[in-house]
């Protein structure tokens, strides 16, 4: 159980275009999903806070703008880099909190495997 | 939420317990101690975690001191697989989780 998943793994793109990743929880309902950069070498960086059916929190200094959060269901958020430069270019993880007693701990949050963007 | 010291690396020999140390000297009543590691490449992985009891796991086992202000995380027979950086974190729950620069482990044969 707690299985999140990351689509895609991986992406290249090219500079000014948009990419979007899925996040998916997939054994489990989540009302709260989380997105997170790392960059290489340096530890995790909380971007911001997606609840379902409501607008994203985002942490000082990351433009909402440009980085759109959707959560439109208990087991799907999507990051959206919108004309993504090469300073965009990080490893995006997200995580999800479960709803509910289903063997797992409510208060802990399970990670999806990531994606690498680059931006050429 | 309260933060966490941890020492940047450590080594541990195959097969030895790993012994990872992590001070949280400011932690309040109602925080709990997370424990995550990151594989490289990898998205991180829930290890374990507690609030004042020692905690055991088929992962590890978590040792918090009696003040609270500072747990070990034990990898009771540790092999190449376990090499990663550790994260420790503490925080109120349901709050969001926030990491610092962790310890690598490096098990060696």
């Amino acid at each position: 159980g707690a299985v999140v998943s990351q689509h895609p793994s991986w992406v290249i793109c090219k500079s000014g275009t948009s990419v979007k990743i899925e996040c998916r929880s997939l054994d489990f309902q989540a009302t709260t999903m989380f997105w997170y950069r790392q960059f290489p070498k340096q530890s995790l960086m909380l971007m911001a806070t997606s609840n379902e059916g409501s607008k994203a929190t985002y942490e000082q200094g990351v433009e909402k703008d440009k980085f759109l959060i959707n959560h439109a269901s208990l087991t799907l958020s999507t990051l959206t880099v919108t004309s993504a430069h090469p300073e965009d270019s990080s490893f995006y993880i997200c995580s999800a909190r479960p709803l509910g007693d289903r063997g797992m701990y409510q208060e802990t949050q399970y990670f999806g495997p990531g994606t690498r963007l680059l931006v050429l | 939420d309260a933060k966490t010291t941890q020492p940047p690396s450590m080594d541990c020999a195959e097969g030895r317990a790993a012994n990872l140390p992590c001070n949280h000297s400011t932690i309040s009543g109602n925080e709990y101690v997370y424990w995550y590691r990151q594989i490289h490449s990898q998205g991180p992985q829930y290890i374990i975690h507690g609030l004042k009891n020692n905690e055991t796991n088929e992962m590890a086992s978590l040792i918090i001191t009696e003040d609270r202000k500072s747990s070990t995380l034990i990898l009771p027979h540790a092999t190449l697989r376990d090499t990663a950086v550790y994260y420790c974190i503490v925080r109120v729950n349901n709050n969001d989780m926030r990491f610092g620069a962790g310890t690598r482990l490096t098990v060696k044969p």
